[in-house]
């Protein structure tokens, strides 16, 4: 079973509707991550989690929310959807490190993602 | 301003052959750099990472350079297979009081190995 899962895989839907993605880790991390991927662009950070209830904007947070319900789950919510936002969208989980850790534990573990287009 | 900045949208080379992938950065903060592949339908997968304290981390195939003067870093690919035929991502993070939270990822690079 993956480690990182991502639901829907593909969604399509129309200008002003609300939409959930849903991601679950069972790696155990505490950090978890979402980023969005558009053509040419590489993978930009949308929001971050460093633990469950903490939430914190990436550099493109504008019409996204997101709720981190357990450790295992963090869910990215778009209030009402726009064409631009139409993308693929990548969930990843990291480790804490540890006090004097190298800093191989902040390598980051992606989900298959979620393409989604809006109408 | 675009930090990560991978200057080739895509490279073509010979299975058997070394593969090059290259990849600039403009923050001298960056302390800790990663590559990863990401095939079409998939999520990136992490495939190999350096710390700023050495200019060389080799994994098998994969070998990773850091020039940190020249603020530039690249992946040796070899031999290459027609199996790392994905897009390559340059990632790199910087030391945040030990909360190193945030990747900033260049654009990728396709690369293509041709049996």
């Amino acid at each position: 079973d993956a480690d990182v899962t991502q639901t829907p895989r593909n969604r399509i839907t129309k200008t002003g509707k609300r939409i959930m993605l849903e991601c679950s880790q069972t790696k155990g991390h505490d950090r978890m991550y979402w980023y969005r991927q558009d053509p040419g662009l590489g993978l930009r950070l949308i929001y971050y989690s460093f633990d469950v209830k903490d939430i914190n904007k990436g550099e493109i947070s504008d019409g996204y929310s997101v709720s981190r319900q357990a450790q295992a789950k963090f869910s990215l919510s778009l209030e009402s959807a726009i064409p631009n936002q139409t993308a693929l969208y990548f969930c990843a989980t990291s480790d804490h490190p540890g006090t004097g850790t190298l800093l191989s534990t902040d390598t980051q573990y992606f989900g298959p993602g979620t393409r989604l287009t809006v109408l | 301003d675009q930090q990560v900045k991978q200057n080739s949208p895509s490279l073509s080379v010979q299975e058997g052959r070394i593969s090059i992938l290259n990849c600039d950065y403009t923050n001298s903060m960056f302390d800790y750099f990663l590559w990863y592949k990401k095939y079409p339908a998939e999520g990136p997968t992490f495939l190999i990472s350096i710390s700023s304290i050495k200019d060389k981390n080799e994994d098998g195939r994969f070998t990773v350079f850091l020039n940190k003067s020249a603020k530039h870093l690249s992946l040796h690919i070899v031999p290459s297979q027609p199996g790392d035929s994905a897009v390559y991502f340059c990632a790199a993070s910087a030391d945040s009081g030990g909360s190193n939270y945030k990747l900033t990822f260049g654009k990728g690079t396709l690369l293509t190995v041709n049996p």
